[in-house]
């Protein structure tokens, strides 16, 4: 069974950091493009970042250009998101999600097939 | 940055056929990139729906379908019931984007 599980969030500054991590388990995690996904507090859903299997290729959302690196540890089969100059719109519930491939990535044809429950983070004074 | 527009909000009596627009540009669906569909229930991680526009993943009951024409998709619910009642996203790729995945702004389905 394909599990993914956040941790790692909580409440921090604005300017401050934190850095997510994503266990995944139950499927061969190397060989999946992995990304991030964010909620903000009543909104809809926001993609923050993609990072191929073997950690070579990083896209990310223009917000968080700059600010965010997404990481992975293949021997640990676990994705991360270091967070930093956190701002208050950064806040948001953010979920790890494994980008299933058919045909190529960069021709879009992926979808995010597992999800975790996701871990909330919060920026505020 | 949704560039994908979604009606707020859709409803229905259990039993009709409700439907839900996920509208595009030539950066996106009408570039030719397929659309997938995520069903969001309340307090609940998104599931995946609808995949590669027209497919539903294993376990996904027939009564959701999805279908694509130029820059628009749609996701159709029939038989509608008061599990159905949830949040709905659409989702492409956009050329335009760098590499990114782009979600529709959601589409709160209520069951009345």
């Amino acid at each position: 069974e394909v599990q993914l599980v956040e941790s790692g969030g909580g409440l921090v500054q604005p300017g401050g950091s934190l850095r997510l991590s994503c266990a995944a388990s139950g499927f061969t995690f190397s060989s999946y493009w992995m990304s991030w996904v964010r909620q903000a507090p009543g909104k809809g859903l926001e993609w923050v970042a993609n990072i191929k299997q073997d950690g070579s290729e990083k896209y990310y959302v223009d917000s968080v250009k700059g600010r965010f690196t997404i990481s992975r540890d293949n021997a640990k089969n676990s994705l991360y998101l270091q967070m930093n100059s956190l701002r208050a719109e950064d806040t948001a519930v953010y979920y790890c999600a494994r980008a299933f491939t058919y045909y190529d990535f960069w021709s879009g044809y992926y979808y995010f097939d597992y999800w975790g429950q996701g871990t909330l983070v919060t920026v505020s004074s | 940055q949704s560039v994908l527009t979604q009606p707020p909000s859709v409803s229905g009596a259990p039993g009709q056929r409700v439907t839900i627009s996920c509208t595009g540009s030539s950066s996106n669906i009408g570039a030719g990139y397929d659309v997938h569909w995520y069903q969001q229930l309340p307090g609940t991680a998104p599931k995946l729906l609808i995949y590669g526009n027209s497919n539903r993943p294993s376990g996904v009951p027939d009564r959701f379908s999805g279908s694509k024409s130029g820059t628009s998709a749609s996701l159709a619910i029939t038989g509608l019931q008061a599990e159905d009642e949830a949040d709905y996203y659409c989702q492409s790729y956009d050329s335009s984007l760098s590499g990114s995945s782009v979600f529709g702004t959601g589409t709160k389905v209520t069951v009345l």
